[in-house]
């Protein structure tokens, strides 16, 4: 079966420190991988979307970037965090089963503080 | 922008049936119709998804209007546990045509003892 992990689920760091998040899937290839925000007491914000390894779409791209080594390795990065950043980042992924049909299914999260 | 409308929020009383609305007027033929639930502090979890026939699914089923632009989330005797925000959300096409998901608001479900 598939699985996605996240990590770490939680980080408080300072402002103007960077980031990295990163998100790796099991179980399958080729899926798209997807990086969501969500701020406190909101609805999930797109961030990134990838269809595949080095390839990156942008839907916010302020501060943040997002990168591909591998294909079922997902990253999402910063060089200088702002308060804004703070938020609940989730990673999430649809299978390839001959049409990208399938549902998504999401990380636990990774919740950011910046101080 | 995310592509369906869906009321703020709704109350059930426990152990009685739950109907969830979400209009999505500009529906393509080939899109599908996803519903997705997130408890406090947890990702989304996935809960159905349809094309034009209604569906069935332990956890719920999706009642799809016969011209697609409205569907209906039906939680058939709520609990405790099913109180969450529910996201009804379409597929997108983005660039290079990958798709894309993109979440409204959802609808907050209380559930009543």
């Amino acid at each position: 079966s598939q699985t996605i992990h996240q990590w770490p689920a939680t980080l408080v760091q300072p402002v103007g420190s960077p980031l990295s998040l990163e998100c790796t899937v099991e179980g399958t290839s080729n899926p798209n991988l997807y990086w969501y925000r969500q701020a406190a007491g909101r609805g999930l914000q797109l961030l990134f979307y990838s269809v595949g390894i080095g390839q990156i779409s942008s839907e916010v791209p302020q501060n943040l970037s997002a990168s591909r080594p591998q294909d079922r390795q997902f990253i999402l990065s910063s060089k200088k965090l702002l308060l804004s950043d703070s938020g609940f980042y989730l990673c999430a992924f649809i299978q390839w089963d001959g049409s990208y049909n399938s549902p998504l299914h999401f990380g636990n999260g990774t919740r950011l503080t910046v101080t | 922008d995310a592509k369906t409308t869906q009321p703020n929020s709704m109350e059930s009383n426990e152990e009685e049936p739950v109907h969830l609305p979400c209009n999505h007027s500009t529906i393509s033929g080939t899109d599908y119709i996803h519903w997705y639930r997130q408890l406090p502090s947890q990702g989304p979890e996935y809960v159905i998804h349809g094309l034009t026939s209604n569906v069935n699914n332990r956890m719920a089923s999706l009642a799809i209007a016969e011209d697609r632009k409205s569907s209906t989330l039906i939680l058939h005797r709520a609990t405790l546990r099913d109180a969450a925000v529910y996201y009804c959300i379409l597929r997108d096409v983005g660039t290079s045509g990958t798709y894309k998901y993109i979440f409204g608001t959802g609808t907050r479900l209380k559930v009543l003892a």
